[in-house]
């Protein structure tokens, strides 16, 4: 079981948008910067927000990042279906010292 | 072009080692805190193991604590990961990452900004 707690799945048509929540604690979300990243299976996973709410370059505006507390999400606008994959979130856990990963969501674009 | 490629994957016995090996190129290994991360069959990533710049600190998972151990050599560009009394649950593609986006004048450090393609490892008699 994953220290971030992430929804298994979510689903949305072209155009549309939806956001992925990342649930953690005091010890990670909550005091430490969050970052989210992409993977198809057989790839390299790929960044596409850091330090909460920043996007490095090349990923487009669709993507965007938020922070309340224990709670990060990502949001998507725009959906296309090269939007289809996992996504992680990932932060910083002081207590203990290790980085942290959720479980994974996978963004299905009907 | 910055890549990372991992080596060292294959089949192993239970109880056995086998030691993992990523090379970096087109950028300043030797600035950047590095990170080993896995997925096994079916489930998510799961970060195993970090290494600052110039060697220490060093960060395990305590599913691994006593069994692997990660270390550079900055002179090679690499960081390797030795996996002793592997078990069947360390059957997973492992990736190496590099911690740390710059930009500017800024740099970014709890990021994994740079991953490999992974390498294999299967742990089963």
């Amino acid at each position: 079981q994953s220290v971030l707690t992430q929804p298994p799945s979510v689903s949305a048509a072209p155009g549309q948008e939806v956001t992925i929540s990342c649930s953690g604690s005091s010890s990670n979300i909550g005091s430490n910067y969050v970052s989210w990243y992409r993977h198809l299976p057989g790839t390299a996973p790929k960044v596409v927000i850091y330090d909460t709410d920043k996007r490095p370059s090349g990923i487009p505006d669709r993507f965007s990042g938020s922070k309340s507390g224990a709670s990060a999400t990502l949001g998507i606008t725009g959906l296309e279906t090269g939007d289809e994959a996992h996504y992680y979130c990932g932060t910083w856990d002081s207590s203990p010292s290790a980085w942290v990963f959720g479980g994974g969501t996978k963004l299905t674009v009907l | 072009e910055a890549q990372l490629v991992e080596s060292g994957g294959g089949l192993v016995q239970p109880g056995g080692s086998l030691r993992l090996s990523c090379t970096g190129s087109g950028f300043t290994f030797n600035f950047y805190n590095m990170n080993w991360v896995r997925q096994a069959p079916g489930k998510g990533l799961e970060w195993v193991a970090y290494i600052s710049s110039d060697d220490r600190p060093r960060y395990n998972v305590d599913a691994v604590k006593g069994r692997f151990t990660i270390s550079r050599d900055n002179e090679r560009n690499s960081v390797y990961l030795q996996m002793d009394r592997l078990r069947g649950d360390d059957t997973a593609i492992y990736y190496c990452a590099k911690a740390g986006y710059c930009t500017g004048d800024t740099c970014y450090w709890e990021v994994f900004d740079l991953w490999g393609h992974g390498t294999m490892v299967t742990v089963s008699s």
